[in-house]
């Protein structure tokens, strides 16, 4: 079946554009997770989106970014007046509900470059 | 969450079983052992997770010691494929999904 499915799958922009990488859970799922994995990192939370809840930005590095999650499905991150120290692989993950219990399906993330 | 050490790099022979051990000696007992891994250049890639009891699906089978202190993720016949970094997490807050340095697994011809 689909799994996450994430756009673009490349980013290259210059310092100060804004980016707005986009996220598809798996159908069904309530959960959505965004994460970043800087070159050799592990990944670092950054917001996470359950139902109609408001969402969890504790992750946030900045008010540069922000997320939304439009009708419980689809996402997007957004990163305003990028900065070089943003360049990352975003990732995001789906799972059927919250909760330990439940395992998180990441899409192939976003290689976002910022020059 | 609980902190996690697993060995930086592994070696296994195709087609032998891969034993990736993780030790969790400050788990907790609501908190669940996971297992991912990441292929160069994907996303992670969920294998299995268990609370106490061992745990065995298409991929692979987690066993986890009576304590909980530590657990073995089994790979019962290693392919090539299956060279990739492995993660061990142990988690109950859904926020902090952290990944450490893992397992680097080569599989050899």
């Amino acid at each position: 079946g689909a799994g996450v499915s994430q756009s673009p799958s490349n980013k290259v922009t210059e310092k100060g554009k804004d980016v707005e990488l986009r996220c598809d859970p798996i159908s069904g799922h309530t959960a959505l997770y965004w994460y970043r994995q800087s070159l050799g990192q592990g990944l670092e939370f950054l917001i996470y989106f359950q139902g109609n809840s408001a969402p969890d930005k504790s992750g946030l590095p900045s008010d540069r970014f922000s997320a939304e999650r439009t009708g419980g499905s689809v996402s997007t991150l957004t990163i305003q007046r990028t900065q070089q120290e943003d360049s990352a692989v975003y990732l995001c993950a789906s799972s059927l509900s919250p909760g330990a219990f439940y395992e998180q399906y990441f899409g192939p993330g976003t290689r976002l470059t910022v020059t | 969450d609980a902190k996690t050490t697993q060995p930086t790099s592994m070696d296994c022979a195709e087609g032998r079983a891969a034993n990736l051990p993780c030790n969790h000696s400050t788990i907790s007992g609501n908190e669940y052992v996971y297992w991912y891994r990441q292929i160069h250049s994907q996303g992670p890639q969920y294998i299995i997770h268990g609370l106490k009891n061992n745990e065995t699906n298409e991929m692979a089978s987690l066993i986890i010691t009576e304590d909980r202190k530590s657990s073995t993720l089994i790979l019962p016949h290693a392919t090539l494929r299956d060279t990739a970094v492995y993660y061990c997490i142990v988690r109950v807050a859904v926020q902090n999904f952290v990944f450490g340095p893992g397992t680097r697994l080569s599989v050899l011809p």
